[in-house]
């Protein structure tokens, strides 16, 4: 229950596609959730979050949609450039902590 | 651009040593993270810190590791001693929590092998 699902757990894109990265969860008490993006040989950079009373968020060539009632979420990266290319972790706050649970990660490589 | 500073960045121990790693938060941020990020487990929470008290550490393994802040500026985490299961790449982050919801901020990391 406490787990973050996340797939695919390695996607090709062509430049300017869209790449979907999609993340389940279970525990409904989860109260943000965030996307980081890590390239090789760094930590992992917040992207973009969203809390569970939002059903989307944009920013730039990214969005977050988020499906409350079927317990998942999704990031969407418009215009994919190959500068993209990355390892993409979603992940959920436990309710009043300050702790996050990480998907598996997904490594995108977009074409140029 | 404020940054976390984990040093070293490479760690090569032979097994039973012990190791030290070392974190430097971004200044003014109050909570500290350690995570551990292997291929098998991904990325798993450690110890996290606020105000420099510990507020969790129920993901380390509470025999041969330890994690402490010091000081506002240094957050240590320890290994001893080392086994070759410790290989993993070990991140530190730091974040600004105040009751809204602050992603962190990561270091590069240590990677530390254990042969």
């Amino acid at each position: 229950q406490q787990q973050v699902k996340q797939s695919p757990q390695s996607l090709i894109v062509q430049k300017g596609g869209i790449s979907i990265i999609n993340c389940a969860y279970e525990n409904t008490a989860f109260d943000y959730f965030p996307w980081y993006q890590q390239f090789p040989g760094k930590g992992p950079a917040l992207l973009i979050a969203i809390r569970p009373d939002v059903s989307e968020k944009k920013e730039g060539r990214f969005t977050i949609s988020f499906n409350k009632s079927a317990k998942q979420f999704s990031l969407h990266i418009m215009d994919s450039q190959p500068g993209d290319s990355a390892t993409y972790f979603c992940a959920a706050r436990f309710p009043g902590t300050y702790k996050y649970i990480f998907g598996t990660g997904t490594r995108l490589k977009v074409l140029a | 651009d404020a940054r976390v500073t984990q040093t070293p960045r490479h760690k090569v121990t032979e097994m039973g040593q012990e190791v030290t790693m070392r974190c430097q938060p971004i200044l003014g941020h109050n909570t500290v993270f350690w995570y551990r990020q292997t291929m098998m487990q991904g990325l798993e929470l450690l110890a996290y810190f606020r105000n420099r008290a510990p507020l969790d550490d129920s993901g380390m393994p509470k025999d041969r590791f330890s994690a402490e802040m010091p000081d506002a500026t240094l957050a240590t985490l320890k290994i001893q001693p080392s086994e070759p299961r410790d290989s993993a790449v070990y991140f530190c982050a730091s974040g600004l929590t105040s009751g809204s919801n602050y992603g962190y901020t990561f270091g590069s990391g240590t990677r530390l092998t254990v042969v």
